[in-house]
């Protein structure tokens, strides 16, 4: 089954501990990208990534790190979180470049 | 810098009547995607449109993507209960993509 996901679905954290949200996909896609969801503020697109070793910023990516070793995996880092970085995470891969075709389920982060 | 606006930000409709919703961009733009997402769920793609004045249709559903490829819609013909929820549409242009703040649709019974 082509499937997205993403781990962990849920987080409460502390300011400042680092933490690292993974994201896999099983359909050998080329385009992976991470976005956040805030009610109000909609979508907005953090980092993508076209092929392995090959990564961008998107509209909102301070405070955050991406890489891309593998095709499948493009985990999402955050340094030092703060209390604004507490939103809900989407990953999402696709083969076409800049269209996310399929999305994860989506990490719930809470950072205290 | 390059946004897509999308209205109307919610709807209700009883359930049977028609909805629309409309997204426009302040650049010209390459392609337009729309997605659903359920309460409490994940966005899921719809469709992808890409040329100049292009008509879409699955279903119920019909897309249509403006002549100057700013604008978009999407109308959805006597609604069901299963179509809850918050529909985006989302440009993209240079290899970014922009999305709208989506429009929630309600279905009164």
């Amino acid at each position: 089954e082509a499937q997205v996901t993403q781990n962990p679905r849920y987080l409460i954290t502390v300011t400042g501990k680092k933490l690292t949200v993974t994201c896999s996909q099983n359909m050998n896609h080329e385009y992976m990208s991470w976005y956040r969801q805030d009610p109000g503020l909609g979508l907005r697109q953090i980092y993508y990534s076209m092929n392995v070793e090959v990564t961008d910023k998107g509209d909102v990516p301070e405070g955050y790190k991406v890489s891309r070793k593998e095709k499948r995996n493009f985990p999402l880092i955050l340094e030092s979180p703060s209390p604004n970085q507490t939103s809900l995470y989407f990953c999402a891969s696709s083969l076409l470049e800049g269209t996310p075709r399929y999305f994860g389920p989506g990490t719930r982060l809470t950072v205290l | 810098g390059q946004q897509v606006m999308q209205i109307p930000q919610y709807q209700h409709v009883q359930e049977g009547e028609d909805f629309t919703t409309y997204c426009n961009s302040s650049t010209t733009l390459s392609n337009i995607q729309w997605y659903k997402q359920r309460p409490g769920g994940h966005p899921v793609f719809l469709i992808q449109l890409v040329k100049s004045g292009e008509v879409k249709k699955q279903k119920r559903l019909t897309f249509q993507f403006g002549e100057a490829k700013k604008n978009s819609s999407l109308h959805i013909t006597a609604t069901q209960t299963t179509d809850v929820g918050t529909y985006f549409c989302a440009g993209g242009r240079d290899d970014k993509i922009i999305f709208g703040k989506g429009t929630r649709l309600h279905i009164l019974p």
